[in-house]
């Protein structure tokens, strides 16, 4: 099993430029999700999944955009890159036991430079 | 809501001495509770798990964590710390809300872990 795995691992873009990250998993986990990473800050939320078609935002949302029509991928799509999302961006996916989620396995991120 | 605190966000160790990472959680129902470890410029990657059996679990590398439901605390310690345990870990948490249907982790902020030599 090659678990979670993300591509570009590292990416600069142009402020407004577009871009998307890739996230794909062969654990055939229902959940997956995207975080993102700062110095002092740890890891924050940003869109979620809990299955293929549904999606739900997390606690910074904002200017990005995710769609999940397949279990396996779920893509992050930055809509008009800004300075302010120059991150390390990971990607994860769990599954859930006993009305709880479990244990998130990460891919190895993306380092972003939005300049 | 769930919440979890990890206290001191840098933890500096001789090597051979005892590591203790505190962690204390805040949720309404028993959680699972995890500890994660991201060595620079990697990803994270699972320590150990909690998820209501024993209430003293191992994990790789040597360390180990006990719940303590009557202190909301998950401590991560190690009896002799090594110069490749210097990493950051983060604490985490997880429970349903009320209705059952909203399904996160929750991270602590980390904690950097420095060992001198």
């Amino acid at each position: 099993n090659a678990g979670v795995t993300q591509t570009p691992k590292f990416q600069v873009l142009k402020t407004g430029q577009s871009m998307t990250l890739q996230c794909a998993q062969d654990m055939n986990h229902e959940y997956m999700s995207w975080y993102r990473q700062d110095p002092g800050m740890g890891l924050r939320l940003i869109h979620y999944s809990v299955g293929a078609g549904i999606t739900d935002q997390g606690e910074v949302p904002n200017g990005y955009n995710v769609s999940r029509s397949t279990t396996e991928d779920f893509p992050l799509r930055l809509l008009s890159a800004a300075p302010s999302q120059t991150s390390v961006y990971f990607c994860a996916s769990s599954y859930k036991s006993s009305g709880r989620l479990n244990e998130q396995f990460f891919g190895p991120g993306t380092r972003l430079t939005v300049l | 809501a769930q919440s979890v605190t990890q206290l001191g966000s840098h933890v500096s160790v001789s090597e051979g001495a005892l590591v203790l990472l505190r962690c204390n959680y805040s949720s309404s129902v028993p959680p699972y509770l995890f500890w994660y470890v991201q060595y620079p410029n990697q990803g994270l990657q699972l320590l150990l798990k909690y998820t209501s059996a024993a209430t003293l679990v191992k994990g790789i590398n040597g360390f180990e964590a006990e719940f303590k439901k009557s202190e909301t605390s998950f401590h991560l310690t190690k009896p002799s710390a090594h110069m490749s345990d210097a990493a950051e870990y983060f604490c985490a948490v997880s429970s349903p809300n009320s209705g059952g249907s909203n399904y996160k982790l929750t991270f602590g902020k980390g904690t950097l872990l420095t060992v001198n030599p």
